[in-house]
This record gives C-alpha cells, structure tokens and sequence, in this order.
C-alpha cells in the first residue's frame, strides 16, 4: 500500500525466539498501530504510537512490546515468541485529522512453530 | 461492551448479481462507521465513511446506508464483479477521550462467474 510497508511479510519462527516486525513510513504521520487479525475476531489493537517516543497499549499487548524511535519507523517486538501470537500483524498509519481514517500496510503473516 | 457483528459471516454470489452485508452496532458514543474492502493477503482499504448524521454514501458500485436509531449499517454491492470477492469489514469509530476503531469479523464474500 502506498506510503506504508511491513517487513518481513511472512515469517515462521520457534518459539521463545525473539522477534521484530518492521513498519515504515513514508507519510510523515503522526499516528501509528499495530494491530493482529485471527480468525473469528476483528482487528485486535496490540500497541500505538501519537508520536517520537510516545506510545500506549492496546486491548491486547501481553506479550508485545513497541518502539518508535524516528517518526517512520515503528517496531513490533515479541520478546519470547509463543504459537498463540501466531497470526497476521497488520500497522496502520493516520494524519491528527480523524476523517482521513486508517491506511493499513500489507501485513506479516507470523508463524510460531 | 462496544461491539460491532457483522452478517452473513460468507456468502456466495454469481457474478453480476447484487448483494447487502449487514453491520449491528452497540457502539457509544459514535463518531462515524466505516466498511473496509479486504483482500486476500492484502491490508483493509477504506471503501466508505458515514457520520451520524448522513444515511446514505456511494463509492461506485458500492452504496452504504446507516441507521443511526437502530445502530444498523448495510453495504450494498451491485453488479457484482469477480474482483469483489473479499472480506468486507465493518468499522465503527468511538471518540470518547481517545479515537478508537471497534472493527467486525467482516463477511467474506466470494464471487463467481
């Protein structure tokens, strides 16, 4: 999707690893989300970002943590990966001004063997 | 609890018929619904906006209409195309202190020719 990538897009991993899902910008906005989608449930907000520095959970961050050192880049991190968070992990970005609404990157699909 | 159910959860069409997805609602306070087009393999793409005050949005082939008394919001496809087939993900937006998303499960529509 324009102005948002994920990397890596897929990846399969054991568990208790550690990893690190990436997510660019190139919109220059302020709001940043990290989100997983499973079957039978919507969209699960993990971790956001309003800013350099500054971010917050979401409903569902046991386990996850987050980084946002540079306005573009916004890291996911699972300390000690598990097969529950097998899943797809979706970023999201937004302008302050809320009718724009989300633009979703592509996601990473993550396997946790 | 804010909630958002989504019907059918599929639905099979033959192309070039028309269909309506249903989104309830128990979402307070609103600030606007959204439906998001998704995909396979691919991030939710913003199809409609509607605040609580409008009962009608159209985006080509596809029409929303919402029902802020009842909570009821429908999307409705017509003419559908073998590119519709999707995941179609209904979105309300809360705004009570802080902006955020209460998605659907969504429907998952498949269409064939």
């Amino acid at each position: 999707d324009a102005g948002i990538t994920q990397s890596p897009r897929h990846k399969v991993t054991e568990t208790g690893t550690p990893v690190t899902l990436r997510c660019h910008q190139t919109e220059n906005h302020r709001y940043m989300y990290w989100y997983r989608q499973d079957p039978g449930h919507g969209l699960r907000l993990i971790h956001y970002s309003y800013g350099v520095k500054d971010t917050d959970k979401g409903e569902v961050s046991d386990g996850y943590s987050v980084s946002r050192s540079k306005t573009e880049d916004f890291l996911l991190t699972l300390e000690s990966a598990t097969s529950s968070q097998t899943s797809v992990y979706f970023c999201a970005i937004r302008p302050p001004q809320q009718s724009y609404g989300y633009t979703f990157g592509s996601g990473t699909r993550l396997t946790v063997v | 609890k804010n909630q958002v159910e989504q019907s059918p959860q599929s639905l099979i069409i033959l192309e070039g018929k028309n269909c309506t997805l249903q989104c309830n609602y128990t979402v307070s306070p609103f600030s606007n619904l959204r439906w998001y087009k998704q995909d396979t393999g691919r991030g939710p793409v913003s199809l409609t906006i509607m605040t609580f005050s409008e009962n009608t949005k159209s985006n080509g082939r596809y029409t929303a209409t919402l029902d802020a008394d009842t909570k009821q919001s429908s999307l409705h496809i017509t003419a559908s195309q073998l590119s519709d087939s999707a995941s179609y993900i209904c979105v309300v937006i809360v705004t009570s202190g802080t902006y955020k998303y209460i998605f659907g499960t969504g429907t998952r529509l498949k269409v064939l020719a």
